[in-house]
């Protein structure tokens, strides 16, 4: 079975940095493309970031572009979000989904369950 | 950049048929991914345009695609189907996924 284990969500004041780790099993994690996706409290989806296999190509939504940086390891089969200069707009439920393919531009075809952050002002 | 439009809401009674519609330019010329969220839980994909997505969920759930409406059906809705729906395409013209606002099914 495929399993997304999310971690590092809590609180944090604005301004700050925090990093999310999502670890994953259940499937060859280096053939596999990886997203992170939000969702605000009571609010719908956001897309937040992919990247591909090897982490040679990243891409962000304009909202996070030069302040969230996504990242994996392949042998620990990790992955990573580091987020800075947080505002109280990212607040959110953040999602790990394992991607179809290599390339990040398949279906999402399984997510965790989440991690939460906070961002007190 | 690109918008995806949805209803905000879909009532439909147990036992009838449910469309939610996902409305875009020319959405016809991409792939469109459908996810289901019930409350509490996680999103999870329940149609995709991807031929080879070999689905455990119900043959109840189809979409469709052309010009620029993309549209889920559910057929013969069950109380268990009450859910947001969420519409997701690639835009290749600025290499960003897209999600639609999602759309409340209420099943009377």
């Amino acid at each position: 079975d495929v399993h997304l284990v999310e971690s590092g969500g809590g609180v944090v004041e604005s301004g700050g940095s925090l990093r999310l780790s999502c670890v994953v099993s259940g499937f060859k994690f280096e053939d596999s493309a990886m997203h992170w996706v939000r969702q605000a409290p009571g609010k719908g989806l956001e897309w937040v970031a992919l990247i591909n296999w090897d982490g040679g190509n990243t891409y962000y939504a304009d909202s996070v572009k030069g302040r969230f940086t996504v990242s994996r390891d392949n042998r620990r089969n990790a992955l990573f979000l580091q987020l800075n200069r947080l505002t109280p707009d990212d607040a959110a439920l953040y999602y790990c989904i394992k991607g179809h393919g290599d390339n990040g531009y398949g279906r999402f075809d399984f997510w965790g369950q989440g991690t939460l952050v906070t961002v007190s002002s | 950049s690109y918008v995806l439009t949805q209803p905000p809401s879909v009532s439909v009674a147990p036992g009838q048929a449910a469309r939610i519609t996902c409305g875009a330019d020319n959405i016809g010329g991409k792939s469109v991914h459908w996810f289901q969220q019930r409350p509490g839980q996680a999103p999870r994909l329940v149609v995709s345009e991807d031929s080879d997505w070999p689905s455990d969920i119900a043959e109840r759930f189809s979409g469709s695609n052309s010009d620029n409406t993309a549209t889920l059906t559910i057929t013969r809705v069950e109380a268990g189907d009450e859910a947001d729906y969420y519409c997701q395409v690639w835009d290749t013209d600025t290499d960003h996924w897209v999600f639609g606002g999602g759309t409340k099914l209420t099943v009377l």
